[in-house]
């Protein structure tokens, strides 16, 4: 299976940084087969990304993704306090889709 | 609204079985993939199985397989997962998820239910 990893494991940024999360994959990946996810405390996963730079219905256009092959990146612009959450990586192009171990992001 | 509401977690000892359902409000249902995503404690997402929008297609990671099953009702809107001899490992917090795609199976997960625990323990 294609394992993803995420770094850093822990983030932490002041409300207006600009927060860059990155995901690398143990094989190349098409970037129309990859997505992020957002998990806020207490609350179910919602999808934030798809297709490497799709935003889903309803995600501000502060969150944007970006990559290719085997690196790829979620970046939050102007932080905000609501952004307090687990953000994890998705490949979806081999079976069985797995996900990265999530990326903790913190604000200061 | 679009909505997903499982059930049926709760405490079985090693080696019983537990049969967790998921009802869907909102949309059409029999136009989607379903799945079935889980999260053991403190830990991330691992997809465990899904199904395309008649049920003739399913798809389980490797860790389930041969133990869990899934299934759809499409006239009852409702998708279940039979879990039998359940080990420890199994525990976690079980969501129902909606695929993205209309009438295949992406497995990208664009709606989730908020989940049910599941504890597999003596």
């Amino acid at each position: 299976e294609v394992v993803l990893t995420q770094s850093p494991g822990t983030l932490s940024l002041s409300p207006g940084e600009r927060a860059t999360l990155s995901c690398r994959a143990s094989r190349s990946v098409s970037s129309i087969y990859f997505a992020w996810y957002v998990q806020k405390p207490g609350q179910a996963p919602r999808l934030l990304i798809y297709g490497a730079s799709g935003r889903a219905t309803g995600i501000p256009d502060r969150f944007s993704g970006s990559g290719s092959g085997t690196d790829f990146t979620l970046t939050i612009s102007r932080l905000e306090p609501e952004d307090v959450a687990v953000y994890y990586c998705q490949q979806y192009e081999a079976s069985p889709p797995t996900f990265g171990q999530g990326t903790k992001l913190e604000i200061k | 609204e679009v909505k997903l509401v499982e059930s049926g977690g709760g405490l079985v000892q090693p080696g019983r079985s537990l049969r967790l359902s998921c009802i869907a409000s909102g949309f059409k249902f029999d136009d989607y993939a379903m799945h079935w995503v889980r999260q053991r404690p403190g830990r991330g997402l691992e997809w465990v199985s899904g199904i395309n929008w008649n049920g003739g297609n399913v798809d389980y990671a490797e860790s389930v397989k041969g133990r869990f099953t899934i299934s759809r009702d499409n006239a009852e809107n409702s998708l279940s997962l039979e879990m039998n001899s359940l080990r420890a490992d199994d525990t976690a917090l079980y969501f129902c998820a909606k695929d993205m795609s209309f009438g295949a199976r992406t497995n990208v997960f664009d709606v989730w239910g908020q989940g049910t625990r599941v504890s597999v323990s003596s």
